[in-house]
């Protein structure tokens, strides 16, 4: 049982390049999270997906795109990257219901050139 | 804008005494959690405390919660090296959870 598992774990990009972060989660969990972390500052959602086949934004979802693939897996998308882009970013997922906690990946550390 | 606001921003106390971090939110949840992120890594679940409850233990942890003011602390009792870390609170309202800016506690030897 991994638990959540986000690839790559760190990336290096151009400003303007595009990439896709992957996240998979082996829980059953049907609700899955995507945040940034600045320096400094706590986590931001950017997207989350309540359930398979529905999304919807979060605080700060402007510059990104996410898909999610099926049940396990929920990917978040820079069309154009932009250095204020550059962070950490965490998957994150849970069981559906206000009662449950969220499991955390270990991150992907994100540098925009 | 982030839900939950913690005070203070940081935190430095001996080693075996007791740390409080508070919490402040804006709107109606259903419950309230608290994490813990050790340097470079990602967050570990701590306490999770519903929104009709006043009180909660877990080992070494004592949350609070007032829903009239809302605001919630974490005390951590007796602490040890191994709880330097940041700790945030995140506001649980239905689909979605919203972190705060989080606490950052050093345990001093």
């Amino acid at each position: 049982n991994a638990g959540v598992t986000q690839t790559p774990k760190f990336q290096v990009l151009k400003t303007g390049q595009s990439m896709t972060l992957q996240c998979a989660q082996d829980m059953n969990h049907n609700s899955m999270y995507w945040y940034r972390q600045d320096p400094g500052m706590g986590l931001r959602l950017i997207y989350y997906s309540a359930s398979e086949g529905t999304t919807d934004k979060g605080e700060v979802p402007n510059g990104y795109n996410v898909s999610r693939l099926n049940k396990r897996e929920f990917s978040l998308r820079l069309e154009s990257a932009a250095p204020s882009q550059t962070s950490v970013y965490f998957c994150a997922s849970r069981e559906a219901g206000d009662r449950e906690t969220q499991y955390f990946g270990p991150g992907t550390r994100l540098l925009v050139l | 804008s982030q839900q939950g606001e913690e005070d203070p921003q940081a935190l430095s106390i001996q080693e075996g005494e007791n740390a409080t971090m508070n919490c402040s939110y804006k709107t109606s949840i259903n419950n309230l959690q608290w994490y813990r992120q050790n340097s470079g890594r990602g967050l570990v679940h701590l306490i999770l405390i519903r929104s009709n409850e006043r009180e909660k233990h877990s080992g070494r942890l004592r949350v609070t919660l007032d829903t009239s003011k809302k605001s919630s602390s974490l005390l951590i009792t007796a602490s040890r090296a191994a709880d330097t870390a940041s700790y945030f609170c995140a506001t649980d309202g239905y689909d979605k959870i919203i972190f705060g800016k989080g606490t950052r506690l050093h345990i001093l030897p």
